[in-house]
Order: structure tokens, then sequence, then C-alpha cells
């Protein structure tokens, strides 16, 4: 069964500063995602990734895998408030018919 | 007009009830999958339908169980709802994982308390 985790689970930091959130998985997933949500609201696909070495980049985040550590890392860039939201990341696989699998999620918090 | 309808939005039931969540889709996909959000624990595979015909239990299916009357729809029931199924559920599609493919897409999401 693949699991994800995903570190930390809570985020809280400045405008302008940079951080990782890292999400690593137990076993062969075919690919990792990335989603955010806000609070009360939907789940938004921020990036899907496909294979290994492969770097996704929109505004201030940016994806990227590395399938033998099996490790996703999100990094975000000069941190603005509007980033503020959970963020998740997800495996999927054959085994159970490409259906995600979630990490418990990172929240993140923005601060001035 | 969104792509994946979930209804209701919010839901208030009594332990021991039948309820129907209902999804429908516009996105013409054939895979539709139902999940659970509970806080802190994220998002957990309920049942997923690779179509009509092809319906299938995830992690937590005990306590559900599911319709896919059409290619655009996909029904979660609760067959007699207790307390510890207060949650939020989503129900989400995606297209055939080809390369650059298997995107899920979320509908908005239906609230539900069990009193």
């Amino acid at each position: 069964e693949l699991k994800v985790e995903q570190n930390p689970l809570f985020l809280s930091m400045q405008e302008g500063k940079n951080y990782t959130i890292y999400c690593n998985y137990s076993t062969t997933s075919d690919r990792l995602y990335w989603y955010r949500q806000d609070p009360g609201k939907s789940l938004e696909s921020l990036f899907v990734l496909l294979s290994n070495g492969a770097v996704k980049q929109e505004g201030r985040l940016m994806a990227s895998l590395d399938t033998k550590a099996r490790l996703s890392t999100l990094h975000i860039t000069a941190a603005v408030h509007d980033l503020s939201a959970t963020y998740f990341c997800a495996g999927s696989n054959s085994n159970s018919g490409y259906a995600l699998n979630f990490g418990k999620g990172t929240s993140l918090l923005v601060t001035p | 007009d969104a792509d994946v309808t979930q209804t209701p939005r919010n839901r208030i039931t009594k332990t021991g009830k039948r309820i129907m969540l209902e999804c429908s889709q516009t996105k013409g996909h054939d895979r539709m999958y139902w999940y659970r959000q509970d806080p802190g624990l994220g998002l957990r595979l309920i049942y997923y339908s690779f179509d009509v015909k092809d319906i299938n239990k995830g992690e937590i299916s005990d306590g559900y169980s599911v319709s896919r009357q059409a290619q655009a729809k996909f029904s979660l029931s609760l067959e007699s709802a207790i307390p510890n199924q207060t949650a939020l559920y989503f129900c989400a599609t995606s297209d055939w994982p080809t390369a650059g493919g298997g995107s899920q897409y979320f509908g908005p999401g239906t609230r539900l308390l069990v009193l």
C-alpha cells in the first residue's frame, strides 16, 4: 500500500522568506501530485510530476520529484500572504486504480 | 458552470438515517472517486469507479455504498449514518493516466454532520 508522509504539518513563515515542504512516499508511485486547499474550499491542482528529476514551477511555487529517494518537495520562494493555505501531496499507482493516496497536508500561514 | 458538482453541499442528519450524496460531472471522464476528509487526516478513498460496471472499494468503504448510474453520475450512500461519519466528502473525476494526464478534478464537497 502506498503511504505518503508530509512534513512539516504546520508551518508559519514570514513574508519574503523561503521554505520547503517535504513529501515522502513508501512505494512506487506512478506520479506525484500537489494540491492546494483554502479553508472551506475544494482542492485545486497545482502540479503533476511524472518522472524522476521532474521540476515544475508556477509563480512562487516550485515542485520537484526524486523517485529514487521517493521524495517530492514543494519550495516556496519569497512567500506572500496569498500563499496561506493547506498543501497536500498525493501519490498514485495502479493498485488502487490510480486513486490518490494523500499525505495529511501542510497548513501554511504566511505572516507579515 | 462547474465541471464537478455535488449535492447537497451541507447536510445534517440523525444517527441511523439513510442518506445519499450525489456527484455529477461534465468533463466526460470515465473515472470517478469518493473521498472523505477529516481534520488532520488528509483525504481517504472510500470507493472508485472506472465505468458504470466497474466499482471498487477503497481504504474505508465500510458503512458506505455507491452507485454509478451513468458515466456522469456517481452517488455515495450511507445506509445507516453514525456520528463518526461526520466529515467533508469530496467527489473527484479523472481521465486515464496517459502521459501527462491523470490529474483529478474535485467537486466543491459536501459537509455532513451526523447527530
